[in-house]
């Protein structure tokens, strides 16, 4: 089956450093992929999606690539600040498997100190 | 602004009663969703449906029912409650085809006693 496994959390760092947070996938088919954020008390929100092999996804200056040969979709920016603490998801979907329901990894946890 | 609206953001339940968390979205969305999410375990599907009086299972559905009378809602029930039921129940839709992202409700926490 489809699964998702992200790096474990959680992440700290100081205000202006070099984020990437890891997510590799397994799927029988060729998946959308995603990266989904929760702010403390609040549901998740999309970040920036991908939908076939070498799309880059971007948002408030997060991307991530979409790399088919490493089954690899890594969250990176160049400059955190504060306000990006958050839990982050990544998720996947696989029509070809007749799922219409996203696989999400368990999240990861960033932390910003100023 | 689009919306997902969960009914509550905090419950609390005794063991063994019949618990109803609600799910409205205003964007004519055909599919709707409702996840657990627990510590380390991300996000778990507990059933979705992509119609009107239609339901599917996820990968946990044990101990629970969902109701879809209306398009725009859609209602996860709890036939028994237990202590191992408390968790974050987040409720989702989509417009159909895999590349449309979710809108999310903001959740609602549920306790078991």
């Amino acid at each position: 089956g489809n699964s998702v496994t992200q790096m474990e959390g959680p992440v700290t760092l100081s205000e202006e450093a070099f984020l990437t947070i890891n997510c590799t996938y397994t799927a029988t088919g060729y998946p959308s992929l995603f990266w989904y954020v929760q702010y403390p008390g609040e549901g998740l929100q999309l970040l920036l999606k991908a939908t076939k092999a070498d799309d880059k996804g971007s948002n408030k200056g997060f991307e991530a690539t979409y790399r088919k040969e490493t089954t690899s979709f890594h969250l990176e920016k160049g400059s955190v600040q504060v306000s990006d603490s958050a839990v982050y998801f990544c998720a996947l979907s696989d029509q070809d498997t007749g799922r219409r329901a996203l696989t999400f990894g368990s999240g990861t946890r960033l932390q910003v100190q100023p | 602004d689009v919306k997902v609206t969960q009914s509550s953001r905090y419950l609390v339940k005794r063991t063994g009663e019949k618990v109803f968390l609600e799910c409205v979205q205003d964007m004519d969305h055909e599919n709707m969703f409702w996840y657990r999410q627990d510590p380390g375990l991300g996000l778990r599907l507990i059933y979705f449906s992509y119609d009107v009086k239609m339901k599917e299972k996820g990968d946990i559905p044990e101990g629970y029912s969902v109701s879809r009378e209306k398009k725009e809602r859609f209602s996860l029930i709890l036939e028994s409650a237990s202590t191992n039921q408390t968790s974050m129940y987040l409720c989702a839709s989509t417009y159909t085809g895999v590349n449309y992202g979710y809108t999310f409700g903001s959740g609602t926490r549920l306790t078991v006693v």
